[in-house]
């Protein structure tokens, strides 16, 4: 069974500060890998995607992937009371029938304090 | 404008009654899901299609059928044999290729009157 781990939260962070959300997977095979934000009642946004190992920014977010620990990451800097949200990470399927299937952790809520 | 439009926004459903959530996209997108979230959990795959005219089972499509008669559209229909349909269902399309994310359209809420 293919799984994605992420802490549930919530994640408390002041507002100005870097929060980090963390996110590890079991199949060793995947080569793609996203960061969704959902807010509340909302269906997700994509908001960074990675594929090579090392780190990937874009605007106040970095998302960084170690594949050789099978462990993906999504830095937020100078949090914003409008960046709280669940935050899902989803790891691509690139195999066989399932080419293009995405395997969803069950998100982490984030929640930036004023 | 380009997106993934889903209808309605919210859905009730009486006992024993199959109902039909809309699903359209008109960004060429390939492939489409559908999805079910529940409170505390994460995302389902119900159905997915790669292709017009095929699609596959997900974890959980026992209760739910589907068509892909149109590249646009992947209509999904919760059946009188889903005895716990009441969730968030979502529906996602992707474009061709390995490395593609999927993009989500705004759901639709199902109730059980």
């Amino acid at each position: 069974q293919k799984e994605v781990e992420q802490n549930s939260g919530p994640l408390s962070v002041p507002e100005g500060a870097i929060a980090s959300l963390n996110c590890t997977y079991s199949d060793r095979g995947s080569q793609s890998f996203f960061w969704y934000r959902q807010y509340s009642g909302k269906s997700p946004e994509l908001i960074m995607f990675i594929y090579s190992n090392g780190d990937k920014e874009d605007g106040r977010f970095t998302a960084q992937l170690n594949k050789a620990s099978q462990y993906v990451s999504l830095l937020i800097r100078d949090s914003q009371p409008s960046d709280s949200a669940t935050y899902l990470c989803a790891v691509n399927m690139d195999y066989g029938g399932s080419q293009g299937n995405l395997i969803f952790g069950k998100g982490t809520k984030l929640s930036v304090k004023p | 404008d380009g997106g993934i439009t889903q209808s309605p926004k919210y859905l009730f459903r009486k006992e024993g009654q199959n109902v039909t959530l809309s699903c359209e996209q008109n960004l060429n997108h390939d492939a489409m899901y559908w999805y079910r979230q529940d409170p505390g959990q994460g995302l389902r795959l119900i159905y997915y299609s790669q292709i017009v005219n095929d699609f596959q089972k997900g974890d959980i499509a026992e209760g739910y059928s589907v068509s892909r008669e149109k590249k646009e559209s992947f209509p999904l229909t919760v059946t009188s044999a889903q005895k716990n349909p009441t969730a968030f269902y979502l529906c996602a399309s992707r474009p061709f290729g390995p490395q593609a994310a999927q993009y989500f359209g705004p759901g639709t809420r199902l109730l059980v009157l």
